[in-house]
């Protein structure tokens, strides 16, 4: 069926290293992907979005990059701080289903000093 | 309250119990989801309340699980018959559905123990 996911389950990062957490995605009807962050014992977070029509989304420190070619979405964080430690979950909505976001597998982010 | 608020923050209860758990969502937010968090797994989508559209139920597990919104705002999901493996973190998200609005925000959730 239709999904999101992920390549990798655990990324481990040097302090002030760059990271780079990588999704695939099946359904090429998504009108918007999305990622977010759950720092442990709490709820996940959005961080930032990109539309399915743009290949590149700038935020604070991240950068989301979308490859539609090969139904690829990446979270490039920069410069990753002790605080990134988390699991990231990419994510897809489509209007056609009343934007439901559906989630991806995560990727444990973990910073090292 | 400023964000999603959920109760019971934590529940044990006795295989075969019935549970039901609370979410209270933004004011205003139209959209309500439910999902269910394994420890170290990710987001299993359980139900989606979209306005006043038929909520999509295609995640719920089994008819033990069952979800209402009341009035738009408040919404309690109730597990009959509770097994083992109903225990998770059970997470509540409502976003404010302007016209592709990609921001959910999360309740703390409640932590489920099945004995």
């Amino acid at each position: 069926g239709e999904s999101v996911g992920l390549h990798l389950p655990t990324l481990s990062v040097q302090e002030g290293d760059n990271s780079i957490i990588n999704c695939a995605y099946s359904n090429s009807a998504s009108d918007y992907f999305i990622w977010y962050k759950q720092e442990s014992g709490k709820g996940p977070q959005f961080i930032i979005d990109i539309r399915s029509n743009m290949d590149k989304r700038q935020g604070q420190r991240v950068t989301v990059l979308l490859n539609k070619t090969v139904k690829h979405l990446s979270l490039q964080i920069a410069a990753t701080q002790p605080g990134d430690s988390a699991v990231y979950f990419c994510a897809e909505s489509r209007w056609a289903a009343g934007n439901k976001l559906t989630f991806g597998g995560g990727t444990r982010v973990l910073v090292k000093p | 309250g400023a964000g999603v608020s959920q109760s019971p923050s934590n529940k044990v209860t006795e295989k075969g119990k019935d549970v039901e758990l609370r979410c209270d969502p933004i004011s205003g937010h139209t959209a309500l989801y439910w999902y269910r968090q394994s420890l170290g797994q990710g987001l299993e989508f359980l139900i989606y309340f979209q306005g006043n559209s038929a909520p999509d139920k295609s995640g719920l597990p089994s008819d033990r699980f069952s979800a209402e919104r009341t009035g738009g705002s408040v919404s309690t999901l109730t597990i009959q018959r509770t097994q083992q493996e109903d225990s998770a973190v059970y997470l509540c998200a409502s976003s404010g559905q302007t016209a592709m609005n990609t921001e959910a925000f999360f309740g703390q959730g409640t932590r489920l123990t099945v004995v």
